[in-house]
């Protein structure tokens, strides 16, 4: 069983297209993170949820918006997208516990802007 | 704000120990020091977590000075399996800050 799965695994799409990348997992974890990581794989935290509520909200243009519609799906509507959207998006999930920064990541949402 | 600094690369040979060190200096007191494994097209995978001295799991340890300003991942006796890159991540409830990752290519 996937733990933590997203859709789509690739998305293509021209400038100033608006679209959505799913999220669930399936592991009972109440915190759920999107990260972008770039061409240079630098990994970074976009937002993290935790029982529907934005915990962090990183510096990322108002145009990137998560919606936590239940604690199992964290999606990720990105508006207007630009030619620097293009990488590679991660979902992740935790519980907090003994490890309580250990995230579980989904495969990745590889997004190119043409 | 924390941030975390890595080696770029490290080469070893199979069944050697490697020992890949992450600087934080700035790490709050609140804050642990987590490590992950990235192959590629793959999300990253925990490995261990730290706060303080040493932790060991079955896959790694994690050393960690009184001072907290770094932190060292140790891999016992790696393997071609264990190429990937890895990342160190200081983190609390409202920062996550992962490293710039360190590339391992573990040679026969």
């Amino acid at each position: 069983d996937t733990a933590v799965s997203q859709t789509p695994k690739y998305l293509v799409t021209q400038m100033g297209n608006d679209k959505s990348i799913k999220c669930e997992q399936n592991l009972g974890h109440d915190t759920m993170y999107w990260y972008k990581q770039d061409s240079k794989k630098f990994l970074k935290i976009m937002f993290s949820y935790n029982n529907k509520e934005l915990i962090i909200n990183e510096t990322v243009p108002n145009r990137f918006s998560p919606k936590s519609p239940d604690k199992a799906h964290l999606n990720l509507h990105i508006n207007s997208l630009e030619l620097g959207d293009s990488a590679v998006y991660f979902c992740a999930s935790s519980r907090i516990g003994t490890e309580p920064y250990e995230q579980y990541f989904g495969p990745g949402t590889r997004l190119t802007v043409t | 704000l924390a941030k975390t600094t890595q080696p770029i690369s490290m080469d070893s040979y199979e069944g050697q120990e490697v020992n890949i060190t992450c600087s934080h200096n700035n790490i709050a007191t609140n804050d642990y020091i987590t490590w992950y494994q990235q192959f590629p097209s793959q999300g990253p995978r925990f490995i261990i977590q730290g706060y303080k001295t040493k932790v060991t799991n079955e896959v790694a340890s994690l050393f960690i000075p009184a001072d907290r300003k770094s932190s060292t991942l140790s891999l016992p006796r790696v393997s071609l399996s264990d190429t990937a890159v890895y990342y160190c991540l200081v983190c609390n409830t409202d920062k996550l800050i992962f490293g710039t990752g360190t590339r391992l290519q573990v040679f026969p």
